[in-house]
């Protein structure tokens, strides 16, 4: 069936060095992602979104890139800090359709 | 706001009992979403709910699991004669309209209620 996955599980990243977490999807009929950051016994958080009518969106220290020829989406985290470590999900629906499916996480460790 | 409120946030259970989750949306919204995160998984669809009515149970077991979203009230995530199977966080999530970065409806989760089945 469709999915969404994730290449790496685990991250560390050194404290003040940029992340990357990428994620691939196989469903072409995805025209929305999302990146949820989820902390220890807390529900996922919003970070950012994009559609697939971009190919990249900036936030405050995130970035996201979609490269739909490769189904593959990607989280930049600029400057780390400690309160980025978490687990990172990314998930995919279509426009307009709020049922998310989602990948099946990394963990990202910031070293401080 | 309080944003999306789950009770308990913790539960346990022997096996064979009953589990109820509930879950209260934000402020004014009428639609919720249940998801499943087993250990070290991502977040599975469920159940998607409007007040008195089930959309889309697509995720959902088919049986001993049932969900509710009444007139007055939580919505209520029941799990009958509990298994160990069954040990999960289980997340509610209602949308909330325009996100910051592209307008679009995002999802809005909760803290989650996590169910241990001994």
């Amino acid at each position: 069936g469709e999915s969404v996955g994730l290449h790496l599980p685990t991250l560390s990243v050194q404290e003040g060095d940029n992340s990357i977490i990428n994620c691939a999807y196989s469903n072409s009929a995805s025209d929305y992602f999302i990146w949820y950051k989820q902390e220890s016994g807390k529900g996922p958080q919003f970070i950012i979104d994009i559609r697939s009518n971009m190919d990249k969106r900036q936030g405050q220290r995130v970035t996201v890139l979609l490269n739909k020829t490769v189904k593959h989406l990607s989280l930049q985290i600029a400057a780390t800090q400690p309160g980025d470590s978490a687990v990172y999900f990314c998930a995919e629906n279509n426009f307009g359709n709020e049922k998310l499916t989602f990948g099946t996480g990394t963990r990202l460790t910031i070293i401080p | 706001n309080a944003g999306v409120m789950q009770n308990p946030r913790h539960l346990v259970r022997r096996r064979g009992q009953e589990a109820r989750l509930r879950c209260s949306p934000m402020k004014g919204h009428s639609h919720v979403y249940w998801y499943r995160q087993l250990p070290e998984e991502g977040l599975k669809f469920m159940v998607y709910l409007q007040k008195e009515n089930i959309i889309d149970e697509s995720g959902m077991p088919k049986e001993r699991f049932s969900a509710e979203f009444p007139k007055e009230g939580p919505s209520i995530l029941r799990i009958q004669q509990v298994v160990r199977g069954d040990s999960a966080a289980y997340f509610c999530a209602s949308l909330e309209t325009g996100s910051p970065s592209s307008g679009a409806n995002v999802l809005t989760f909760g803290a989650g209620s996590r169910l241990t089945v001994l």
